[in-house]
């Protein structure tokens, strides 16, 4: 079965650091780039970073760069959001999705999703 | 940055009814990078459409997409109990590399 597990969330202060990972199994995820998401409460999707199959390609939202570092190790078959100096504005559930793309390699999708963590930042 | 703008931000129907929901970007966006997603309470997006049109393994034929440049739609042809759920699209491509439209929750009238 294809499945992304989230993990890593949970409560902390304002400025401090967490890491998420995202563990890939049932794909060749070596094969895949890779996106977090993520929901505040009661809001909508916001794309957070994403990386390519071999990490050669990253990019961030504006709203994360310099705070936050995507990585990942295919050998562990595991993504990773390394999220430093975090605000009351990054409490979300974040989400890993993996990107696929349809036809003749044009088409783009995220397909599969995990369950989410979550990540609350107060004092 | 690309700007997606769905509408209306609510959709009240009854089940069996038709559903039709827009999203319009603020530049053209290729049909290819152009994606819808479902989310029901408490679950992850589900992708439903992709390349603006295709259904996504499993989705079923009351879902279809269609569109082109500025302006997307998404068409529930006849609502399930199961179909009343927030719809979400996503485009690829430009700088930031992907956004989200604010969402349309469709609820039971």
């Amino acid at each position: 079965e294809v499945q992304l597990v989230e993990s890593g969330g949970g409560l902390v202060k304002p400025g401090g650091s967490l890491r998420l990972s995202c563990a890939a199994s049932g794909f060749t995820f070596s094969s895949y780039s890779m996106n977090w998401v993520r929901q505040a409460p009661g809001k909508g999707l916001e794309w957070v970073s994403s990386i390519s199959s071999s990490s050669s390609y990253i990019y961030y939202a504006d709203s994360v760069k310099g705070r936050f570092t995507i990585s990942r190790d295919n050998a562990k078959n595991s993504l990773y959001l390394q999220m430093n100096s975090l605000r009351a504005e990054d409490t979300a559930v974040y989400y890993c999705a993996r990107v696929e793309w349809f036809g003749e390699e044009t088409d783009y999708g995220m397909d599969v999703w995990g369950q989410g963590t979550t990540v609350t930042v107060s004092s | 940055e690309i700007v997606l703008t769905q509408s209306p931000g609510t959709l009240s129907l009854s089940p069996g009814e038709r559903a039709t929901l827009s999203c319009r970007a603020s530049q053209s966006v290729s049909s290819s990078y152009l994606a819808w997603y479902q989310q029901k309470p408490g679950q992850a997006p589900r992708l439903l459409i992709y390349g603006a049109s295709s259904r996504a393994t499993g989705i079923p034929d009351r879902f279809s997409g269609s569109g082109s440049g500025t302006d997307f739609t998404l068409t529930i042809s006849r609502l399930e109990p199961e179909d009343f759920a927030v719809y979400y699209c996503q485009q690829y491509g430009s700088s930031p590399p992907i956004t989200f439209g604010g969402g349309t929750k469709v609820e039971i009238k």
